[in-house]
C-alpha cells in the first residue's frame, strides 16, 4: 500500500522566505510526528499530532515554527523568516494508533537548504 | 528511557547472516524493544519490536534473552541493499511522549 509522502523532495530558499512542507500520512493513521535531521546527526523531534488531541509541540525549536493538521490527514509545517540553521532534512512519520505508537513509518523526507 | 548500547559498526559479507547485537541492561517490565534503520539519504524505517518472546517477519529476526537485558537483530541473508545504520531502541508506556530517539546505532556494510 501506499506509504508515507512528503513533498516538496527538495527546497532551497533564501534566508528570511518563509516555507511550507507536506506530509501525507500512511491512510487510517491517527498519529502523525515530524523530526528534523541534520547531515550526520539523529532524529529530532519537532511536534505530534495524535488524533483530535491538542498537538504535542513541546520540539518546535522556535516560535517561527508551526504545523496544522487539516481533517486528521494531511499536516503542513510551516517554517517562517528561514534562517541557515533550519537547513536538515525535514522528516514526517505516522502510526497506527496509541497502542504502538512507536512503529512509526517515515516519508522520504523533505531536504531543506536556506542560503 | 532504558540507554542501549549498540557496536558503533560491524562488516557482513553478502548472503550470510547478520548479527546484530543489543544491550539493554536496565530495560523495564513495560518497555518493548524497537530495531531501525536508515538507508543513506533515505528516512528511517522500521524493522521489528518485541516484548519478551522472539519475532520474526519478512525482513527480520528479533532474539530476546530470557532477562531481557540484550537483544540481536537477524538478517537471515544480508544483501547489498541491507547496508544502512541500525538502531536499537527500547520504549514502552511509560515513557514521555511518544517520539523516537535515535542513539549511535550500529554502522552495517555488507560485502560483496
Amino acid at each position: 500500500g501506499a506509504g508515507v509522502s512528503q513533498s516538496p523532495s527538495n527546497k532551497v530558499t533564501e534566508k528570511g522566505k518563509d516555507v511550507e512542507l507536506r506530509c501525507d500520512p500512511i491512510s487510517g493513521h491517527t498519529a502523525l510526528y515530524w523530526y528534523r535531521q541534520s547531515l550526520g546527526q539523529g532524529l529530532e523531534f519537532l511536534i505530534y499530532f495524535q488524533g483530535n488531541s491538542a498537538p504535542d509541540k513541546s520540539g518546535l525549536p522556535s516560535d517561527r515554527f508551526s504545523a496544522e493538521r487539516t481533517g486528521g490527514s494531511v499536516s503542513t509545517l510551516t517554517i517562517q523568516r528561514t534562517q541557515q540553521e533550519d537547513s536538515a532534512v525535514y522528516l514526517c512519520a505516522s502510526s497506527q494508533s496509541l497502542w504502538d505508537p512507536y512503529e512509526q513509518y517515515f516519508g522520504p523526507g523533505t531536504r531543506l537548504t536556506v542560503t | 528511557d532504558a540507554k542501549t548500547t549498540q557496536p558503533t559498526s560491524m562488516d557482513c559479507a553478502e548472503g550470510r547472516a547478520a548479527n546484530l547485537p543489543c544491550n539493554h541492561s536496565t530495560i523495564s517490565g513495560n518497555e518493548y524493544v524497537y530495531w531501525y534503520r536508515q538507508i543513506h539519504s533515505q528516512g528511517p524505517q522500521y524493522i521489528i519490536h518485541g516484548l519478551k518472546n522472539n519475532e520474526t517477519n519478512e525482513m527480520a529476526s528479533l532474539i530476546i534473552t530470557e532477562d531481557r537485558k540484550s537483544s540481536t537483530l537477524i538478517l537471515p541473508h544480508a544483501t547489498l541493499r541491507d547496508t544502512a545504520v541500525y538502531y536499537c531502541i527500547v520504549r514502552g508506556n511509560n515513557n514521555a511522549g511518544n517520539m523516537l530517539t535515535f542513539g549511535g546505532g550500529t554502522r552495517l556494510m555488507v560485502k560483496p
